[in-house]
């Protein structure tokens, strides 16, 4: 089955930028996706990029995808302290059944 | 304002005992999703249904787990028996089941079993 992997932290300062990792194996996932978990809470979906696509942005966020080295990455440009939470990789394919790498914990400090 | 409701949001019970968790979807909603997530295993996936018909449980303990869609308003998961090593938070979440099936989660039941 596929196998989603982050890694489990990720320290910035205010201000500068995040970057969280993912990699998957299967080559045939259609749809990568980025949540967001804050405490106690459930899991929100921050964005998301389709297979055929290289990258994409939302305002602060930037999702590259390398189809090549099957990984994904998202970009936080000017991070606030908001915006500490743990954010999971998820990918599917023709079962359309999400699967979640372990979530990155990012801790922004001042 | 849209959004899966799941009760109940924490449940503490003894060992051996019944535990019935309840989820909403999102109307109009026709995918569902059980997950349970621990700081062992992260999230794994324990049951997906499509238009209430159970698709996928293959990641269900099926000796004590068991999960139903009464009506497309109400998803259940239950154990029975419980055991400590379910202690967990189980999400539930909804897809509109078209294309990219993106899930919107609930914000999950916190079971503790002692």
């Amino acid at each position: 089955g596929e196998d989603v992997e982050q890694s489990l932290f990720l320290s910035v300062r205010e201000g500068d930028s995040s970057v969280i990792n993912c990699t998957y194996t299967d080559s045939s996932s259609t749809y990568l996706y980025w949540y967001k978990q804050e405490p106690g809470a459930g899991l929100q979906l921050l964005t998301y990029i389709f297979s055929n696509m290289d990258m994409k942005q939302d305002q602060r966020l930037t999702v590259l995808l390398n189809k090549k080295d099957k990984h994904l990455s998202l970009r936080i440009a000017d991070t606030q302290t908001g915006d500490s939470a743990i954010y999971f990789c998820a990918v599917s394919g023709g079962s359309y059944i999400p699967t979640f790498g372990r979530g990155t914990s990012l801790i922004v400090h001042p | 304002d849209a959004r899966v409701t799941q009760t109940p949001r924490h449940k503490v019970t003894e060992m051996g005992q019944e535990v019935t968790m309840r989820c909403q979807p999102i109307l109009g909603h026709n995918t569902v999703f059980w997950y349970r997530q621990t700081m062992m295993q992260g999230l794994e996936l324990l049951a997906y249904f499509r238009n209430r018909a159970p698709l996928d449980d293959s990641g269900m303990p099926k000796d004590r787990f068991s999960a139903e869609m009464p009506d497309a308003t109400l998803a259940t998961l239950k154990i029975q028996p419980s055991e400590p090593r379910d202690s967990a938070v189980y999400f539930c979440a909804s897809g509109p089941g078209q294309g990219d099936t993106e899930a919107f989660f609930g914000q999950g039941t916190r079971l503790t079993v002692v």
